[in-house]
Order: structure tokens, then C-alpha cells, then sequence
């Protein structure tokens, strides 16, 4: 079975402190994403990256940086939390096979920046 | 861009029957894949069925079935048989074949929450 496993499934930041959310995945896969969900939003592309140090923003990159120093490690950094960066970050791997369309997700990290 | 839209933001469906989910997607590509996710209280993303653009049958996974209309760029999830674990936030996702630079991303609509009642 595919596992793509994020760090934290509950962090509570400062505002203004530096924050790293961490993803791995074990299947090799060269794809992976960032995701950022919100009632009402649903899931909304922060950054990708389709190989080891390549990465491409997404539709909301503004506030948000990523580090793909390893095929299997996906970073999200948020440089100088906000509140109105308090969310549920998804983290998602696919593969360049193309007998697997979908995507496989992380169990999520709530993030609460007081 | 492609966008895709969930126009049902809560659904109820009583215990032992059916209900549909709605989605419409806009895209100007020819080749794509769409997918349905599920994602209970846990908040894990759990792959519910895939239809392929290129196929003109409509997908099945056991209880869960689409209704592809290409044409109409429509693709409705019916889930036959409710059960309660069911119950759940359920996303619709398009997929292009490959982007420009061989590479893709999903976009996702805004979930449908479905209440299935005892």
C-alpha cells in the first residue's frame, strides 16, 4: 500500500514564527503536492513538485515556500505564519506511471496559528 | 484553466437508498481523468472511483457508479444501497492527461457533506 505520511495531525504556531509541515511517501512516486482545505474552498493547490528540486506554484503560492531536497520529502514552509494561515494542509504523491491516475493523500495537519 | 464545480454543498440520503452527487467540470482538453474522493471524520482522502475521458462506459466500484456525460461536462456520483460509514465530505477531481511540461495537478470542487440517516 501506498503511505504518505505527514509529520503533525495537530500544530498550534505563533504568529510569525517559521513553520516547516513535513511529507513522505514510500513509493518512490516523482509527484507531489500541497493542498490547503478550507470549509466552503474545498482543496486548493499551494505548490507541486514533479521531481527532486523542481516545484511549481500552485493557485495560492502567496505566504508559502517548499523544499524538495529528496524524492521521497516534501517541505511546506510558511515563512512568517499569519492566522489566516490557520487551515487543514494536505499533503498528496502521484506517480509518472500511467496505468495510476490518482492521487494519494496524508491524514492531513490541522494548523492553528494563534 | 480548468475549474470544477459542486453546486450541493450538503446532501441527505435515508439509510438503504440511493442518492446522486453533482459535478461539472470546464475544461478545453480532450484527454483527462476525472475521480471521485471521500473523506470521513478521520480526514483521510480515500479514492472512491475513476472514470477515464477516453472511455465512453461508465465506471462502477461496487455500490458507487458515474455518469459520465462528456458533452455535457457533467459527472454525477450515485451511491446505491446507503450505509451509514458512508457519511462523509465527498470531493470531485479533475486530472489532465499531462500538462505542459509533462507533469499534471488535480483541482478539486468544494465537497458535497453527505448525512446518511438511520
Amino acid at each position: 500500500d501506498v503511505k504518505v505520511t505527514q509529520s503533525s495531525r495537530y500544530l498550534v504556531k505563533r504568529t510569525g514564527e517559521k513553520v516547516f509541515l513535513e511529507c513522505v511517501q514510500d513509493m518512490d512516486h516523482e509527484n507531489m503536492f500541497w493542498y490547503r482545505q478550507d470549509p466552503g474552498l474545498g482543496l486548493r493547490l499551494i505548490y507541486f513538485s514533479y521531481d527532486v528540486k523542481m516545484k511549481e506554484k500552485g493557485d495560492i503560492p502567496e505566504g508559502y515556500s517548499v523544499s524538495r531536497e529528496k524524492k521521497e520529502r516534501f517541505s511546506l514552509i510558511l515563512e512568517s505564519a499569519s492566522t489566516n494561515q490557520t487551515s487543514m494542509y494536505l499533503c498528496a504523491s502521484s506517480p509518472w506511471d500511467p496505468l495510476i491516475t490518482e492521487a494519494f493523500f496524508g491524514q492531513g495537519t490541522r494548523l492553528t496559528v494563534v | 484553466a480548468q475549474t470544477v464545480t459542486q453546486s450541493q454543498p450538503e446532501m441527505s440520503v435515508q439509510e438503504a437508498e440511493t442518492v446522486t452527487l453533482s459535478c461539472t467540470y470546464d475544461t478545453s482538453e480532450s484527454d483527462y481523468y476525472l475521480f471521485w474522493y471521500k473523506q470521513p471524520p478521520s480526514r483521510q482522502m480515500i479514492l472512491v472511483i475513476r472514470q477515464e475521458a477516453y472511455k465512453q462506459q461508465n465506471a462502477t466500484e461496487n455500490r458507487f457508479s458515474v455518469n459520465f456525460q462528456k458533452a455535457a461536462k457533467s459527472f454525477s456520483l450515485k451511491i446505491s444501497d446507503s450505509q451509514l460509514g458512508d457519511a462523509a465530505m465527498y470531493f470531485c477531481a479533475y486530472r489532465s492527461a499531462r500538462g505542459t511540461s509533462g507533469t499534471y495537478k488535480y483541482i478539486f470542487g468544494t465537497g458535497t457533506r453527505l448525512k446518511v440517516l438511520a
